[in-house]
């Protein structure tokens, strides 16, 4: 398997674009996490889907940022404006939720977004 | 509100030495595991060690081994012969499970410098 994909692995952007990441779970699986790592913030979780369905995206930061995960094999994160604030990297992971009491996270490799 | 505190922003150990990592969390469920992930350079998260918390023995993974104080809510990890490639910041996290629930809430890291 090829694990969590995730795309790109480096963005710079400038203030006011949009941004898009993209991710790939790993096949089977049926949770998505997008996590957000900053040195002020640490890791914290932005949203997380179980179905493709948004079960809790209290961590959104506000309105500029939306997910979406229209089928079972592909999610979006978009930032849009993006502002300086936004640069972190953005991980993806993905579990099988449901059934057995442990489910793995596979975290994907990252995107490092840089607003300037 | 579920939270994890790593109090050690910074740790360093010699080569072949033994170090321990702290690590005290709050959380109201009584279900729940406890994880330690590896962020080397290449900033890949990777799973280090896991204990469900309903298992009084402490998980083992060859040089890694955690005390966990489930009264105290603390969940420490040492690492025993440390070798160079562990150099890497060490996330302790928290996931409670049952039906939906699956996410991870991180502690801020400690940075682990392993010198020769």
């Amino acid at each position: 398997d090829a694990g969590v994909i995730q795309s790109p692995r480096h963005e710079v952007t400038e203030m006011g674009q949009e941004v898009t990441l993209r991710c790939k779970p790993i096949s089977g699986h049926n949770s998505l996490f997008w996590y957000r790592q900053t040195m002020m913030r640490g890791l914290e979780l932005l949203i997380y889907f179980n179905n493709n369905v948004p079960i809790d995206d209290s961590g959104m930061p506000e309105d500029r940022f939306s997910a979406k995960m229209p089928n079972a094999s592909f999610s979006t994160l978009k930032i849009q404006p993006s502002e300086p604030r936004d640069s972190a990297v953005y991980f993806c992971a993905s579990s099988d939720i449901g059934g057995a009491e442990y489910n793995e996270q596979f975290f994907g490799p990252g995107t490092r977004l840089t607003v300037l | 509100a579920q939270t994890v505190t790593q109090s050690q922003p910074e740790m360093s150990v010699q080569e072949a030495e033994t170090v321990t990592l702290s690590c005290t969390y709050d959380t109201s469920e009584s279900n729940y595991y406890l994880f330690w992930y590896k962020q080397p350079p290449s900033r890949q998260m990777i799973l280090v060690i896991r204990q469900e918390a309903y298992k009084q023995q402490n998980a083992t993974e060859n040089r890694f081994s955690v005390n966990f104080q489930k009264a105290a809510k603390s969940f420490s990890l040492k690492i025993s012969d440390s070798q160079l490639g562990d150099t890497a910041m060490y996330f302790c996290a928290l996931m409670n499970y049952g039906g939906s629930q699956g996410n991870l809430i991180f502690g801020k890291g400690t940075k682990l410098s392993v010198k020769p």
